[in-house]
């Protein structure tokens, strides 16, 4: 499969709101609520922020939500502070025991 | 505590062989269907294999079909990726990923290894 299509970068200054999108097809986003995300600092393995479009793990801000329309997933990072620079990567589930990511977005807090 | 521990990484010329270990702790590796994403560097995460909780089903990314083999030892808490006629293309670090717990299906991967390096170079 081909990957999913993400921004190559965000910002937004401290307190702000950002939206990452994240587009896919109708064999992936587009056919399952199983679009997850994933944060990333240099040098660490990803963390789970997002399961199921819109769940959040225990223990994950509610500044982080996600949201779908179609084949294309958002993730929404409110009250932005500066730990939230990081890189950001969508997942989909792609059936047949497959999955898919995005190609990442950098998000930098000004 | 939950952790996954890759280990087995290094450098081995083009069409060599290595194998990754992960090991895991803090929970029951048989409950749970795990997987291997990697990421090249400066690149993003690619997913490349899934191995179910008996391992009876497997699957793999074209990028590794045929030349990689998923494995686990329940007993030992241990997972495993067979890395075989690798190229310089999969240089990355490799990070095991748990899944789904044995009744669930988020199909997200909630706990990560700190990943291995694997170079390929002449």
């Amino acid at each position: 499969q081909s990957a999913l299509t993400q921004p190559v970068s965000v910002s937004g200054s401290p307190g702000q709101s950002i939206t990452i999108s994240c587009t896919g097809t109708s064999s992936d986003v587009g056919n399952y609520n199983l679009v997850s995300w994933y944060q990333q600092h240099p040098g660490k393995a990803p963390k789970l922020i997002i399961y199921e479009v819109n769940t959040r793990p225990s223990g994950v801000s509610d500044r982080f939500s996600g949201s779908k329309s179609g084949s294309t997933a958002s993730l929404t990072v409110s009250g932005l502070q500066a730990d939230d620079s990081a890189d950001y990567y969508c997942c989909s589930y792609a059936g047949g025991r497959t999955w898919v990511f995005g190609g990442g977005t950098k998000l930098t807090v000004l | 505590e939950v952790q996954l521990v890759d280990s087995g990484g290094g450098w081995v010329q083009p069409g060599g062989s290595l194998r990754l270990s992960c090991a895991v702790s803090g929970f029951s590796l048989s409950n749970y269907y795990m997987n291997w994403v990697r990421q090249a560097p400066g690149k993003g995460l690619e997913w490349i294999s899934y191995i179910s909780t008996s391992g009876s089903s497997i699957n793999y990314a074209d990028s590794v079909q045929g030349r990689f083999t998923i494995s686990r030892d329940n007993a030992k808490n241990s997972l495993y990726l067979q890395m075989n006629s690798l190229r310089a293309e999969d240089t990355a670090v490799y990070y095991c990923a748990r899944g789904d717990f044995l009744t669930s299906s988020h199909k997200s991967f909630d706990n990560w290894g700190q990943g291995a390096l694997v170079t390929v170079s002449s």
